[in-house]
């Protein structure tokens, strides 16, 4: 599975759109994008997930350039409680055995 | 509908002795993960198993091991407790066995201490 790079730590105001980026310049064209979060003493929850085109759901939107090496997760009205640790993940398809390799992943801070 | 269940929430144990964990997974799911996530870090992957078979394994030692019920539910078993092996130990589950196109639900962990 491709590597990801995520910044350490991010900061955003409540109310205000949040958005964590993430490298993977070395994907492969099988390989999709996914995004969990985890919140203070919980599991890990999952937002989203994509191929080549954008995805929305009711959590956030997924922006993958077209050249498929970077992505952005978006979220459009941060509150409080999404202040949570931010994990952008690849996984091959048809091959991730129930696999998820967890990087350091991105801590998202929402200031009121 | 239940979410991914694990028993207990909570366990303390001294080095060189043995834990069983336990996890329900949600209904309806065949395929059961466990992760292993060391304070600071992101989790790590341990063992994954469908329909009852073992079907990947992450880099961890022979103390570790995991079985899956016919219910689907499953235990994951550590011998030998190690100062190292304080961490919470995660379940998820998921309908099929290959996450291609597919989420993993988390439970919310068993926090092992060992003193």
């Amino acid at each position: 599975d491709a590597k990801t790079t995520q910044p350490p730590s991010m900061d955003c105001a409540e109310g205000r759109a949040a958005n964590l980026p993430c490298n993977h310049s070395t994907i492969s064209g099988n390989e999709y994008v996914y995004w969990y979060r985890q919140i203070h003493s919980q599991g890990p929850q999952y937002i989203i997930h994509g191929l080549k085109n954008n995805e929305t759901n009711e959590m956030a939107s997924l922006i993958i350039t077209e050249d498929r090496k970077s992505s952005t997760l978006i979220l459009p009205h941060a509150t409080l409680r999404d202040t949570a640790v931010y994990y952008c993940i690849v996984i091959k398809g048809g091959t991730s055995y129930g696999k998820l390799t967890f990087g350091q992943g991105t801590i998202l801070t929402v200031h009121p | 509908d239940a979410g991914v269940t694990q028993s207990p929430t909570h366990l303390i144990k001294t080095r060189g002795q043995q834990v069983t964990l336990r996890c329900s997974p949600i209904s309806g799911h065949k395929s059961v993960s466990w992760y292993q996530q060391v304070l600071g870090q992101g989790p790590q992957f341990i063992f994954q198993y469908y329909e009852k078979e073992e079907r990947g394994r992450g880099n961890f030692p022979d103390r570790f091991s995991a079985r899956q019920f016919p219910n689907y539910s499953s235990e994951l078993n550590v011998n030998a407790l190690l100062l190292g092996d304080s961490a919470l130990y995660l379940c998820a589950s998921s309908y099929g066995q290959l996450l291609t196109n597919e989420k993993l639900f988390f439970g919310s962990g068993t926090q092992l201490s060992v003193l």
